[in-house]
């Protein structure tokens, strides 16, 4: 069965850092997604990508975050310069189409901002 | 803004015994989704409700949806220690993509 997948599965980084987390979405998806859950709270969205542009954002995804598909198979997560709030779980997902679409999520990459 | 609570936070259950888990969510929606989560691990797809008076059932758990009440119930009959986890509901705004997360309900059954 098709799943998307995440590498690596834990990252530690300095602060002020550059980190990239990766993630190959399942292949006949078109909509990819970047979640992060802080240890013991819930989860929380940061972006939607859909057509090689971002299609939503939230609060938490600022200048320091971005996104890219650099090569039609992976979805990276780019985080400029890591503070120690940025420490969580980041889930990729992915889903084969807008609204009503089940989301398909990663196993996840644990960061740790030290 | 939407808003998703879910309650309770935690719960301790004998097996063999019934509960259920409740989702509140603040405005209109056009989706609600329930996952699973065991510690450290991703989360996993249980239910996908579209629409008012939804019911699904998967061995002992059983969700519902009433969009009127903005409500979605997760009802677990005779408790088996394989449910111990952390089970939350997932909120879709109409007209974007992202889903909106509970609080999560960490459920421990005990033997």
């Amino acid at each position: 069965e098709p799943e998307v997948t995440q590498t690596p599965s834990h990252q530690v980084t300095q602060m002020g850092q550059e980190v990239i987390l990766r993630c190959v979405p399942i292949s006949n998806h078109l909509y990819f997604y970047w979640y992060r859950q802080i240890l013991g709270q819930k989860v929380e969205f940061l972006v939607s990508f859909y057509n090689n542009e971002i299609s939503e954002k939230s609060e938490i995804f600022d200048d320091q975050f971005s996104v890219e598909r650099p090569d039609g198979s992976n979805f990276t997560l780019k985080i400029r310069s890591t503070k120690l709030e940025d420490s969580a779980m980041y889930f990729c997902a992915s889903s084969p189409r807008q609204a009503h679409g089940e989301q398909y999520f990663g196993p996840g990459t644990r960061l740790t901002v030290t | 803004e939407l808003k998703v609570e879910q309650n309770p936070l935690f719960l301790s259950m004998q097996e063999g015994k019934n509960y259920t888990i409740y989702c509140n969510y603040s405005t209109t929606s056009d989706r609600l989704y329930w996952y699973r989560q065991d510690p450290g691990k991703s989360l996993e797809s249980l239910f996908v409700l579209l629409s008012n008076g939804a019911v699904k059932q998967e061995g002992r758990l059983m969700a519902s949806l009433d969009t009127k009440a903005r409500l979605s119930t997760l009802h677990i009959t005779a408790a088996v220690h394989d449910l111990s986890a952390t089970y939350f509901c997932a909120v879709g705004d109409f007209g974007n993509e992202k889903l909106t997360f509970g609080t999560g309900t960490r459920l421990t059954i005990i033997p």
